[in-house]
């Protein structure tokens, strides 16, 4: 399989805890992105990389989270003291091109925050 | 900011009637837009794109979108629905900066009966 691989597909902790999410894109894309999305909503931009180069952050991204590409390979998500409010699903997304703009998205990661 | 904005959360047709998701862009200049489909527990697949070329676009499984810029709309059309349609569909725009994330709208979920 040369798509997206996101994992763990599932996480479930508790309130407090510290949770790392990992993406591994199509090896060929030089661009990585993360995404949230809860029920009911659209996808919500959180960061992207060029490379191993953080480029973009959003006003979401608060600073319980960090996100890292450190060879411009695979990408971590952590989400330090997490909260309820962290429920989500976290969608990995990978490029081959900045002109089109056209992601190729992973299946996500769903977190449970108990 | 650039947006996009979905009319109607949820859509029900009837087998074999047509199908009509609705997807209206913010913008001051021609951007580039997106349709994704997302079905139950995957990951979102590209449906069809506009990249400033020609203005009806055909995607896969036979669906299709017509940019209108003067009516800032990229509405995603099929003529004959199938049970296998059921799914959630995003309409996105990526800013006019290379490279920067794809903005999502809120999402419809299209429901097929037979």
């Amino acid at each position: 399989d040369t798509g997206v691989s996101q994992n763990p597909r599932h996480k479930i902790t508790k309130r407090g805890q510290n949770v790392t999410f990992r993406c591994d894109p199509i090896s060929e894309h030089n661009r990585l992105y993360w995404y949230r999305q809860t029920l009911g909503q659209g996808p919500e931009f959180l960061t992207y990389f060029q490379n191993e180069a953080q480029l973009e952050k959003s006003r979401l991204l608060s600073d319980r989270f960090s996100a890292e590409r450190p060879k411009g390979s695979f990408s971590t998500l952590e989400i330090q003291r997490t909260e309820q409010g962290d429920s989500a699903m976290y969608l990995c997304a990978s490029s081959p091109d900045a002109n089109t703009g056209e992601l190729f998205f992973g299946e996500g990661s769903r977190l449970t925050v108990l | 900011a650039q947006s996009v904005t979905q009319l109607g959360s949820h859509v029900s047709v009837s087998e074999g009637a047509l199908v009509l998701l609705r997807c209206n862009y913010s913008s001051s200049v021609p951007p580039y837009l997106f349709w994704y489909v997302q079905y139950p527990n995957q990951g979102l697949q590209l449906l069809l794109k506009y990249t400033s070329a020609a203005t009806l676009v055909k995607g896969i499984n036979g669906f299709e979108a017509e940019f209108k810029k003067s009516e800032t709309s990229f509405h995603l059309t099929k003529p004959s629905a199938h049970m296998s349609d059921a799914a959630e569909y995003f309409c996105a725009v990526r800013p006019n900066q290379a490279g920067t994330a794809l903005i999502f709208g809120k999402g419809t979920t299209l429901s097929v009966s037979s």
